[in-house]
C-alpha cells in the first residue's frame, strides 16, 4: 500500500531564505509525482508535474526532483517571500487511485 | 478559460440527511476526481470518473457515490450523513484519465449537525 510522508511537517523561515521540502513514498511504481500549495480554507493549485520518467522540473523560483528508485522528492524554493506562506502538499498518481496525498507542510515566510 | 467550479460552497446538513455536491471541470477535461479533506485524515481519493465511467475508487463505505454526466460535469452524494462526513470537498479535473496536471476547485464546505 502506498504511502507518502513529508517533513517537516511545519517550517518557518525569514524572507529570503532558500528552502527544501520533502515527501517521500513508499512504492517506487508512480506515474508520476505532483507538488500543490494550498491557501487556507482554499483548494490546491498545482505547482509542479513531474512525470515517473523525468528527473525534476521548473517554473520560476521553483524546482523539484524526483528520484524514484529511493522513493524521494523534493521541492526547492528559491529566495522565499511571505506570498509563498502557505501548506504545501506532494500526492503520486499510483495504482488504482488517483492521486495519494501526503500530510503537507505548513511555511510560513516572515518578512 | 474558466476553472473548476464547485457548487454549493457551503452546506450544513443533519446526521441521517444526504447531500449532493456538484463540480463543473475546466472546458475540455473528461477526467473528474473527488477528493475529502479533513484535519485528522488529510486529503483522501473518493473517486474518478472518465468519459461517464467509475474509473477508480477509494477506501470510502457505499454511502458514498458518484455519477458524472455528458458534458463531463459530475456529482457526488453521501447518503445517511455522519458527523464524521464534516470535510472540505475538492473536485479535481484533468484533460485525459491519467499523467496530467489536476485542476482542483476551491471545494465544498460540509458540516453534519
Amino acid at each position: 500500500k502506498q504511502e507518502v510522508t513529508q517533513i517537516p511537517a511545519a517550517l518557518s523561515v525569514p524572507e529570503g531564505e532558500n528552502l527544501v521540502l520533502n515527501c517521500s513514498f513508499t512504492d517506487s511504481a508512480i506515474y508520476n509525482l505532483q507538488w500543490f500549495r494550498q491557501d487556507p480554507g482554499k483548494g490546491l493549485t498545482s505547482l509542479l508535474l513531474i512525470q515517473s520518467s523525468q528527473r525534476e522540473q521548473t517554473s520560476g523560483r521553483l524546482n523539484a526532483s524526483l528520484d524514484k528508485s529511493s522513493g524521494r522528492s523534493t521541492l526547492y524554493i528559491a529566495a522565499s517571500q511571505p506570498g509563498d506562506s502557505a501548506t504545501y502538499l506532494c500526492a503520486v498518481e499510483s495504482g488504482t487511485y488517483k492521486y495519494i496525498f501526503g500530510t503537507g507542510t505548513r511555511l510560513k515566510v516572515l518578512a | 478559460k474558466a476553472g473548476v467550479t464547485q457548487t454549493p460552497r457551503y452546506l450544513i446538513k443533519t446526521r441521517g440527511q444526504q447531500v449532493t455536491l456538484s463540480c463543473s471541470p475546466i472546458s475540455g477535461h473528461r477526467s473528474v476526481s473527488w477528493y475529502q479533506q479533513t484535519p485528522g485524515q488529510g486529503l483522501q481519493f473518493l473517486f474518478e470518473y472518465f468519459s461517464e465511467t467509475q474509473r477508480n475508487k477509494g477506501n470510502f463505505p457505499g454511502r458514498f457515490s458518484g455519477r458524472q454526466f455528458s458534458n463531463s460535469r459530475s456529482e457526488m452524494n453521501v447518503s445517511t450523513l455522519e458527523l464524521g462526513d464534516s470535510a472540505l470537498y475538492l473536485c479535481a479535473s484533468s484533460l485525459a484519465a491519467s499523467e496530467e496536471t489536476q485542476y482542483f476547485g476551491p471545494g465544498t464546505r460540509l458540516l453534519v449537525l
